[in-house]
């Protein structure tokens, strides 16, 4: 079965600790990305990577670092520098960034992590 | 900036044909129509993307007039399962290195069906 796992599916954390999200995808693609969701909200982009050990901020990078040295994973970590954590994170992994043609390529999306800091 | 504008919420009732306006007046020359699809705690998933005139996948109809300064999506004889968050996305083009075009998801039109 090809797809994108998430993992955990709920997190809690204390404030003032890290924690990391996992990403992984059997796609064989090459961009993954991390959005944040607020409730009632649409999606930011956070960070995201077009290939492997290449990786770009998105609109909200300040808080979260990531990684990726291998092509299938995409880890986010929430630092204790992100001032509101509390959120619903998606992963997304697409064939490549940016068009196939003129049309954008289809992202496909993680269950997501719902991360809550107490 | 290709900036959409779609309402907020919708509600319809089973066996309704569901049409969700999007307008995109600044889209670029090139540009597609993207729709997705979102359940609550789930991520988004693709629904249907276009250019221009009409576009019909097994799930919608996806219709772009001439102008292509909005899009319809169009979903035939909904069911209660058809009740989401429905996006519609235009890309915002090669500002960051490397050339990628990313997709903004604004909040998106919530979609009620009733019994």
């Amino acid at each position: 079965d090809g797809g994108i796992t998430q993992s955990p599916k709920y997190l809690f954390r204390k404030e003032g600790q890290n924690v990391t999200l996992s990403c992984e995808q059997n796609l064989n693609h090459d961009a993954m990305y991390w959005y944040r969701q607020d409730p009632g909200q649409g999606l930011r982009l956070i960070y995201y990577s077009q290939i492997v050990n290449d990786f770009q901020k998105g609109d909200i990078a300040e808080g979260y670092s990531v990684s990726r040295e291998k092509k299938e994973s995409f880890p986010l970590t929430v630092t204790s520098a992100q001032k509101n954590p509390t959120a619903f994170y998606l992963c997304a992994s697409s064939i490549e960034a940016g068009l196939a043609g003129v049309s954008i390529n289809e992202q496909f999306f993680g269950p997501g992590t719902r991360l809550t800091v107490l | 900036l290709a900036k959409t504008t779609q309402p907020i919420s919708m509600d319809s009732y089973e066996g309704q044909e569901v049409n969700i306006t999007c307008s995109h007046n600044n889209i670029a020359t090139n540009d597609y129509i993207t729709w997705y699809q979102q359940f609550p705690s789930q991520g988004p998933r693709f629904i249907i993307q276009g250019y221009k005139t009409k576009v019909t996948n097994e799930v919608a109809s996806l219709f772009i007039p001439a102008d292509r300064k909005s899009s319809t999506l169009s979903l035939p004889r909904v069911s209660l399962s058809d009740t989401a968050v429905y996006y519609c996305l235009a890309p915002e083009r090669g500002s960051i290195s490397g050339g990628y075009n990313k997709l903004i998801f604004g909040a998106g039109t919530r979609l009620a069906v009733h019994p």
